[in-house]
């Protein structure tokens, strides 16, 4: 079946230590994107990717880094630089960034830092 | 950038009607999404207005006045497996990002 995958769909870390989390898709997109979800918030974008080896930050971007060298793949690091990094992180696809691209978004990781 | 605003609760009886305003201020409009998002859930996509008026998809309706920055979704019949949130976003015309409001809680009450 087609779809997105995000791996694990708990995580727990230690204050200080990094962490990456998995984002794969077989839909054939071109474009991915990383959210963050916290509670009474909307969804707040942290990094897109139009194309492989190509990402852009966006709005909340400090303290996250991105790569993207496959189409169906942009892992996700939150580094220890990430102030608040307990939150839902969803990640998402589409077929491109222009005209109508509906987002298809994945199960989401819940991360807690102790 | 966009500044999107939704009521944060609604509560409505099995069976009876619910509407969700979402209103927006941004520089650039290309489009307004509805998705729902049941809780520890991933969002799922429910309809897309980029001209004005409404758009029907079975007990789902979405309307659009862009002059007014004006959307709302109609959720007719409703039965419990509508409890969930409805995330208004809407897509920047010049670098096509979503911008989401902080979604609306649905409560559906038999």
């Amino acid at each position: 079946d087609g779809g997105i995958t995000q791996s694990p769909k708990y995580l727990f870390r230690k204050e200080g230590q990094n962490v990456t989390l998995s984002c794969e898709q077989n839909l054939n997109h071109d474009a991915m994107y990383w959210y963050r979800q916290d509670p009474g918030q909307g969804l707040r974008l942290i990094y897109y990717s139009q194309i492989v080896n190509d990402f852009q930050k966006g709005d909340i971007a400090e303290g996250y880094s991105v790569s993207r060298e496959k189409k169906e793949s942009f892992p996700l690091t939150v580094t220890s630089a990430q102030k608040n990094p307990t939150a839902f992180y969803l990640c998402a696809s589409s077929t491109g960034v222009g005209s109508y691209n509906e987002q298809f978004f994945g199960p989401g990781t819940r991360l807690t830092v102790l | 950038g966009q500044n999107i605003d939704q009521p944060t609760e609604m509560t409505a009886t099995e069976g009876a009607i619910v509407q969700i305003n979402c209103t927006y201020q941004t520089s650039g409009f290309n489009g307004l999404f509805w998705y729902q998002q049941h809780a520890g859930e991933a969002p799922t996509f429910l309809s897309y207005n980029v001209l004005d008026g409404l758009e029907e998809k079975g007990r789902f309706s979405s309307f659009l006045s862009r002059s007014k920055g004006y959307s709302y979704l109609l959720l007719k019949e409703l039965q419990m497996k509508d409890s969930a949130s409805y995330l208004c976003a809407v897509r920047d015309l010049w670098d096509y990002k979503l911008s989401f409001g902080a979604g609306t809680t649905v409560t559906v009450r038999a």
